[in-house]
């Protein structure tokens, strides 16, 4: 079974710059979870995903921060314009279904370094 | 709002050696509490979790876990590490107002050395 798929791994940017994610689940999950996490911290939770609808979003800065899960598969999230605190990994992670009870599986990240 | 201590950043050890791993939660309600590790350049993968009944949770590589709902903690530990087990690990909790949601703590890092 393949796991979450997340592209680019990495990504430098200059401030102010657009830059976007992207996240493939695993097959069959319906529930999406994007996560931040800064150096030295664990992950917090940006926005959560129960198909295409986005059921928690509150810790999105949206001023800055977008996302989306048209079909209710892949995911994508983006940053215009991209701030130098913005520097940080970007992990997506997928559930069976949304609930403490399900295992979250987390794909690798993307490390974005702003400039 | 839930939150998650964990008690040291960093923990050296030799390999062989007996390790442990602190993890405090703050929360008002019920909760689930899992252990995530992180190897270098991957993502989190669930090591154990505890939902309900046994408080004393294991995984496949012989690290062990103990809910202490009295002492709000759920350390996580290991009789004898090997130079494999260097990673970072982070506790996690949710359920109550935090349903869906997982809260994590800051990650310790375990280095193990020969």
């Amino acid at each position: 079974e393949a796991g979450v798929v997340q592209s680019p791994r990495y990504k430098i940017i200059e401030k102010k710059q657009p830059v976007a994610f992207w996240c493939n689940p695993i097959s069959g999950h319906n529930t999406l979870y994007w996560y931040l996490q800064n150096l030295g911290q664990g992950p917090e939770l940006l926005i959560r995903y129960e198909n295409e609808e986005a059921v928690d979003d509150s810790q999105l800065p949206k001023d800055r921060f977008s996302a989306e899960r048209l079909k209710g598969v892949d995911s994508t999230l983006k940053i215009q314009p991209a701030e130098l605190g913005d520097s940080a990994v970007y992990l997506c992670a997928s559930s069976h279904r949304q609930g403490s009870l399900n295992e979250q599986f987390f794909g690798p990240g993307t490390r974005l370094t702003v400039l | 709002a839930q939150s998650v201590t964990q008690l040291d950043s960093q923990v050296p050890v030799f390999e062989e050696a007996p390790v442990e791993l602190r993890c405090n939660y703050s929360s008002s309600v019920s909760v689930y509490l899992f252990w995530y590790v992180q190897y270098p350049n991957q993502g989190l993968q669930l090591l154990l979790k505890y939902l309900s009944g046994s408080t004393l949770v294991e995984s496949i590589n012989g690290f062990e876990a103990e809910f202490n709902k009295s002492q709000t903690s759920f350390h996580l530990r290991k009789p004898s590490v090997h130079i494999s087990d260097t990673a970072e690990y982070f506790c996690a909790v949710s359920g109550g107002t935090s349903y869906g949601k997982l809260t994590f703590g800051q990650g310790t890092i375990l280095t193990v050395h020969p």
